[in-house]
């Protein structure tokens, strides 16, 4: 079974806009993972939020976490055509053997 | 580094054939994994391993066989092809800290087809 599911499943925006992704899931994780794939290509690790982090940036990357919510958000800021790409979420759960769980994606397009 | 690598980038089976996707990776990883993805399916993962020698079952273990000789190589065996398999293949990797999670590196995919 998947733990986490994001949502849209897809998006569509103009270059510039602003993008949010949102990711939710069922049971208590030790942290979250988002991960970006371009097309035809592999998944390529973004950040990662532990589970007593509320907030994370990286670049024009900002992530939220609300574990009383069971959700994280992913938005993008000012995007860019070459952001077009498909967005997944990665819980992994707290104890256990510590192996992340994928969602479906969220697939974003930019229109430059 | 070359990162991780999967081989080949395609293949095309007959239902009933067997073969071998090839994984490696040159960043001393102890984690390495599988996974299928289908359209809006997601990743799921097949077979996973902690380590030379040790390996375990994911989520859709039925069809495929997994070994673990080296800590560079995962091969994964399809054993007699269905068109359920099917898809596209990734591998991987990552350092494995218990209690720890750390960012995994994916193979570009082998996308496979069943007929």
């Amino acid at each position: 079974s998947q733990q986490g599911e994001e949502d849209p499943q897809a998006l569509s925006i103009q270059e510039g806009e602003n993008a949010t992704m949102n990711c939710s899931y069922k049971t208590s994780i030790n942290n979250l993972q988002w991960y970006r794939q371009n097309s035809g290509r592999g998944l390529v690790h973004l950040i990662l939020i532990r589970s007593n982090e509320r907030e994370k940036h990286s670049g024009r990357l900002r992530v939220t976490l609300d574990t009383s919510k069971k959700s994280s958000s992913l938005l993008i800021t000012a995007s860019r055509a070459a952001d077009t790409a498909s967005y997944f979420c990665a819980t992994g759960a707290s104890g256990g053997s510590y192996i992340p769980t994928f969602g479906r994606g969220t697939s974003l397009i930019v229109h430059p | 580094n070359a990162g991780v690598t999967q081989t080949p980038k395609f293949q095309v089976l007959k239902t009933g054939q067997s073969m071998t996707l090839q994984c490696a990776q040159d960043m001393n990883h102890e984690y390495m994994s599988w996974y299928r993805q289908d359209p809006g399916m997601g990743l799921r993962l097949i077979h996973y391993s902690v380590g030379a020698g040790i390996t375990d079952q994911g989520e859709v273990p039925n069809g495929y066989n997994v070994s673990r000789s080296t800590t560079e190589d995962f091969p994964l065996r399809l054993l007699s092809a269905a068109p359920s398999q099917t898809s596209v293949y990734f591998c991987a990797s990552r350092l494995y800290r218990p209690g720890h999670y750390n960012e995994q590196f994916f193979g570009p995919g082998t996308r496979l087809t069943v007929l």
